[in-house]
């Protein structure tokens, strides 16, 4: 069965500051990987995936995501934070295939503070 | 478009009653979701449907949990009866197809007294 790590429970940056959010993965096949955000008060909204190709993925609100196939692992950056950043975000697995059950890892709290 | 419907947005019962949530999903969207997610955690898939028939509950609580999408649209989950450890966000899912992109609805959030 696969399973998904997120290191940091609650990360606090200062508007500006660099982001970097860890997200490893177990599974010995081809996945798919998605890191999807919820804002205070709002569903939960895809921010990125990646299926194939170019490892290093580009998402919405200047946020990318890198794909290291030998590291397990597929974080997600930031060069600038802004305070409307501040939310959770859970990075989530599935396996290419016919199962494709989607597996969310337990998120990571973003406070920046303005 | 319209997004993922839910409701309802927030439900209080004692332990041992019934519940019941309902979900639409976005028109045309052949795969739904359904989620628990419990405070502190991420959201743990429950059961998933493709147009009306059951593809994974290998996660869903038989003994309490059951939800149906009979006529391949929306969907119902309902718990009976309900434990304290049900206590959580359900949340409901939909795709155009078996692992494509998920768009989330608001959830319910189910307290148990």
């Amino acid at each position: 069965a696969q399973s998904v790590s997120q290191h940091n429970h609650h990360v606090i940056l200062s508007e500006a500051a660099s982001l970097e959010l860890g997200c490893n993965y177990s599974y010995g096949g081809t996945v798919n990987l998605f890191w999807y955000v919820q804002y205070p008060g709002q569903h939960l909204q895809l921010l990125l995936k990646y299926f194939s190709g170019d490892p290093l993925v580009k998402g919405i609100k200047g946020f990318e995501a890198e794909f290291i196939k030998s590291k397990f692992s597929f974080n997600l950056r930031k060069p600038s934070v802004q305070w409307s950043d501040t939310a959770e975000y859970f990075c989530a697995v599935n396996a290419q295939g016919s199962a494709r059950q989607l597996t969310f890892g337990s998120g990571t709290q973003l406070t920046v503070l303005p | 478009e319209a997004g993922v419907a839910q409701s309802p947005r927030y439900k209080i019962i004692e332990k041992r009653q019934s519940v019941a949530f309902w979900c639409n999903p976005i028109s045309g969207h052949a795969t739904l979701y359904w989620y628990q997610q419990i405070l502190g955690q991420g959201p743990k898939l429950l059961i998933q449907f493709q147009n009306n028939g059951v593809v994974d509950d290998s996660q869903l609580p038989k003994d309490r949990f059951s939800a149906e999408r009979l006529k391949g649209v929306d969907s119902t989950l309902k718990i009976q009866p309900a434990k304290l450890e049900d206590s959580a966000v359900y949340l409901c899912a939909s795709s155009q197809e078996n692992g494509q992109p998920q768009h989330f609805g608001d959830g319910t959030r189910l307290s148990i007294l």
